[in-house]
């Protein structure tokens, strides 16, 4: 199986404000990456798709880079509602494998 | 849109049998280029991928539970299933229906808590 490792667990960001997620991969995997946005009590929601491609209604400051096995998600000018969990997902191969989340809490 | 629904008991007994479906409407289950897949969150933890199934019927499920998990499907009724067996306590969670193509997961049902308990 693919390990998927995320850093940080959580982090603390103001209104406004800029944070990164990244994202390892424990072999290579390309540009297959995927990220997701999930709310408390919410199913998961697509972000970002093969590594950097921003999904239909996200907005702009949402976005991905990276490539083989180091991944990074960037919000910029963050606002209230950017306030969840994300996980990475490797779309390389079967098993599916998500990271263990990061949680951003916006001040 | 498409917009999945799970269904299913909401409590099962240690050692008994998990089984949940999964209803799609605003599109047809039938279409090839999407998987359907199971996939699960305990409390406060990680997702967990169980596994997958085609329109034509071909499955792939994760190692960790392959021995227990059986995914189906029935295009008539455009509905999906995921059956567990030999539940314990650890397989308590929200499980998730989801709609995939080529390996990313575009589309969540709503998610529906299990308890597995006595």
């Amino acid at each position: 199986d693919i390990q998927m490792t995320q850093s940080p667990s959580s982090l603390s960001a103001s209104v406004g404000g800029r944070a990164t997620i990244t994202c390892r991969a424990s072999q290579s995997i390309g540009g297959r990456l995927n990220w997701y946005q999930q709310k408390p009590g919410k199913a998961p929601n697509l972000l970002i798709y093969g590594a950097s491609s921003l999904q239909d209604g996200v907005p702009s400051r949402f976005s991905g880079s990276g490539f083989n096995s180091d991944f990074t998600l960037t919000i910029t000018t963050l606002q209230p509602e950017d306030s969840a969990t994300y996980y990475c997902q490797q779309s390389h191969s079967t098993p599916l494998t998500f990271g263990g989340g990061t949680k951003v809490e916006i001040k | 849109q498409v917009q999945l629904q799970e269904s299913g008991p909401g409590l099962v007994k240690p050692s008994q049998t998990l089984s949940l479906t999964c209803t799609v409407s605003g599109g047809s289950i039938s279409r090839s280029i999407y998987y359907w897949s199971w996939i699960r969150q305990p409390a406060g933890k990680g997702l967990e991928w169980i596994g997958r199934i085609s329109t034509t019927g071909s499955t792939n499920y994760n190692p960790s539970l392959k021995s227990r998990v059986t995914i189906s499907v029935d295009t008539s009724r455009n509905q999906f299933s995921l059956m567990v067996d030999s539940v314990t306590a650890a397989d308590t969670a929200v499980y998730y229906c989801a709609r995939v193509l080529e390996a990313t997961v575009m589309d969540w049902g709503q998610g529906t808590l299990v308890t597995v308990s006595s």
